[in-house]
């Protein structure tokens, strides 16, 4: 079955560490987007790719970088400068552009926690 | 830009109730609209999506949102409400991007 695949579902990050989240979708999408969601928030935006080797920066991309090196894969790291990195972490992937009538399908997210 | 906003974060119905989710956008053009739903510790599913044409979309598990361009709404019902409908339900506007609605959790009484 296609999908997206998050990894691990569970994380936590000591002070000072940087942590990476996996995201592979088996979608063939070209477009992939990592959301931050915290209670009351809804889904910010963190950094989404619409093509290998281009990524552009969401509402909330301070303490975070992420690469696109295949059409699959889009991981993302929590750098130790976010300074607030407690949070629920989807991956989702979507049709050619940004601006589209097609839906984002979402993985099961990563919740990411401070020891 | 465009936004969307969800009135009421939380709502509670009994079961076999009306379910009734608001939703109202802001867009200078016309937008592509979402409702998704997410279950705890998941990612979201796709409900329904409005694109163009009619205006009252039907999704899965018996849910229906009506485009209403004059309101700029488009709020999600459902006849009869089920204890799996239990979730948080978020509305989404795509213009430029992708905007979601803050959520809002629905609870089934029994």
């Amino acid at each position: 079955d296609g999908g997206i695949t998050q990894s691990p579902k569970y994380l936590f990050r000591k002070e000072g560490q940087n942590v990476t989240l996996s995201c592979e979708q088996n979608l063939n999408h070209d477009a992939m987007y990592w959301y931050r969601q915290d209670p009351g928030q809804g889904l910010r935006l963190i950094y989404y790719s619409q093509i290998v080797n281009d990524f552009q920066k969401g509402d909330i991309a301070e303490g975070y970088s992420v690469s696109r090196e295949k059409k699959e894969s889009f991981p993302l790291t929590v750098t130790s400068a976010q300074k607030n990195p407690t949070a629920f972490y989807l991956c989702a992937s979507g049709g050619a552009a940004v601006s589209s009538n097609q839906p984002q399908h979402f993985g099961d997210g990563t919740r990411l926690s401070i020891l | 830009a465009q936004s969307v906003t969800q009135l009421g974060s939380h709502v509670s119905v009994s079961e076999g109730a009306l379910v009734l989710l608001r939703c109202n956008y802001s867009s200078s053009v016309p937008p592509y609209l979402f409702w998704y739903v997410q279950y705890p510790n998941q990612g979201l599913q796709l409900l329904l999506k409005y694109t163009t044409g009619a205006t009252l979309v039907k999704g899965i598990n018996g849910f229906e949102a009506e485009f209403k361009k004059s309101e700029t709404s488009f709020h999600l019902t459902k006849p009869s409400a089920h204890m799996s409908d239990a979730a948080e339900y978020f509305c989404a506007v795509s213009v430029n991007d992708m905007r979601f609605g803050a959520g809002t959790r629905l609870t089934v009484k029994p």
